[in-house]
């Protein structure tokens, strides 16, 4: 079965410093990961997704993921930490069922920004 | 999030009511999803929609009974909920639903309440 893991329940991180979200995974075959971010009372918004190539993925507000095969990673990271980060960040797998995409979602990881 | 809209944002009804929850996207997808987010749990796929076929029902109680008039167009009309039932649902369109490639948009969910 394709599944994603996100160990870490929060993440608490000071404005200004770097900040690192995990993610791992298990799929057979290729992976197609995703990273999604929720504010409170919204849905969910795409930042970003891997789908071949190359393992350092650039997506929206900054942010970024590293792709490693090795250990079956694919962490999200930003280089300087915004109060406005904020948010509960979703890590995402695809894979397709009887022809159709379908798409497995993390538990979630709080970020809390501290000023 | 103009992309899926979702109608009513917040809901609350008793257990004997029917109520109907209401998506639409205006990004020219051919796929639709309904989701249920409770606290704590993952994301849970309820319903997926190509073309206005439903080609998944996640083992969704029947109490539950999504309408896909057109591409995009989405509903989920409700009856004889029960308090578990309390959570938000979200809707979610992508471009055809069958690659693994494509990234899903969400609305911004509606927060039901059932007493």
């Amino acid at each position: 079965a394709q599944s994603v893991a996100q160990p870490e329940d929060q993440v608490n991180v000071a404005e200004g410093n770097p900040l690192t979200v995990k993610c791992t995974y298990s799929v057979s075959g290729n992976p197609y990961l995703f990273w999604y971010v929720q504010y409170p009372n919204r849905g969910l918004q795409f930042l970003l997704k891997y789908i071949t190539g190359d393992n350092l993925v650039k997506g929206s507000y900054g942010f970024e993921a590293e792709f490693n095969k090795s250990q079956t990673s694919f962490h999200l990271k930003k280089p300087s930490a915004l109060v406005s980060d904020s948010a509960l960040y979703f890590c995402a797998v695809s894979y397709l069922s009887g022809g159709y995409q379908k798409v497995t979602f993390g538990t979630g990881t709080k970020l809390q920004v501290i000023p | 999030e103009t992309g899926v809209t979702q109608t009513p944002r917040h809901l609350v009804m008793g257990m004997t009511n029917k109520k109907s929850l209401k998506c639409e996207q205006h990004l020219g997808h051919n796929a639709m999803y309904w989701y249920k987010q409770s606290a704590k749990k993952p994301l849970e796929l309820m319903f997926v929609y190509s073309l206005e076929e439903r080609v998944e029902n996640n083992s969704v109680p029947s109490r539950f009974s999504p309408e896909c008039p057109n591409s995009s167009h989405l509903f989920l009309h409700l009856h004889t909920l029960q308090p578990e039932d309390s959570a938000l649902y979200l809707c979610a369109s992508s471009s055809r639903g069958r690659g693994l490639q494509e990234t899903q948009y969400f609305g911004p969910g509606t927060r039901l309440l059932v007493l």
